[in-house]
């Protein structure tokens, strides 16, 4: 499909554990972002990455948060020791450079015990 | 500074009725303001777009409104249908920074049949 696929849909995991969040986004777009979407919440930025800039990471909430981008297209958002916090819906979006309009994927829905 | 503030939290329209949702910013740095749809389970979507340099957008049913002055902007629905049922989302960027969303905190439309 042409729109931005994130991977896995949805992940329980038990507090204390790692887990990896994957966003394929749309060819040829530049821009990546990362959101949280805790339920009932809007949504909260985290990190966005542009070409091959140095990564805006001002939104992530604590340093048990990362993510990269290879290459300039798929990126990974890794949580570390996660706790029941964590627990939300984390979108990811792609974008041209200088459109503004923000295509975002599905989510990956995290639950943590 | 980079707060956008959303109102309603919820709201209840009967079918043909006019939906309105209110966004304030402040940081005047701001210069695209789009308004975002969501469904249940899926990503968030573009529904219309406005910049500071028009008071008024209009596509189709849906209208944004913005106050330059007040650093408000509003989304209008008119002839509100059953399918309108989501939540929709204000949201400002600063495109010259790449366009980094900042959104509201989202607005639960239902329309009665």
């Amino acid at each position: 499909g042409a729109g931005v696929s994130q991977s896995p849909s949805n992940k329980v995991t038990e507090k204390g554990k790692d887990v990896e969040l994957r966003c394929d986004p749309i060819s040829g777009h530049t821009a990546l972002y990362w959101y949280r979407q805790s339920l009932g919440q809007g949504l909260e930025f985290l990190i966005y990455f542009q070409g091959n800039s140095a990564p805006d990471k001002s939104g992530l909430p604590s340093d048990r948060f990362s993510a990269e981008r290879t290459g300039g297209s798929v990126s990974t958002l890794t949580i570390q020791r996660t706790q029941q916090e964590d627990s939300a819906v984390y979108l990811c979006a792609s974008s041209e450079q200088t459109t503004g309009e923000l295509f975002f994927g599905e989510g990956s829905r995290l639950t943590v015990l | 500074q980079q707060q956008v503030k959303q109102s309603p939290q919820s709201l209840i329209v009967q079918k043909g009725g006019i939906s309105i949702i209110n966004c304030a910013y402040e940081n005047t740095a701001f210069d695209y303001f789009p308004w975002y749809q969501q469904f249940p389970g899926k990503g968030p979507a573009l529904l219309i777009a406005i910049r500071p340099d028009v008071s008024e957008k209009k596509e189709g049913r849906f209208t944004i409104s913005f106050n330059k002055s007040a650093k408000q902007f509003s989304l209008h629905i008119m002839d509100s249908q059953p399918g309108d049922s989501a939540t929709y989302f204000c949201a400002a960027s600063m495109l010259s920074q790449g366009g980094k969303l900042i959104f509201g905190q989202g607005t639960e439309l239902s329309v009665k049949p």
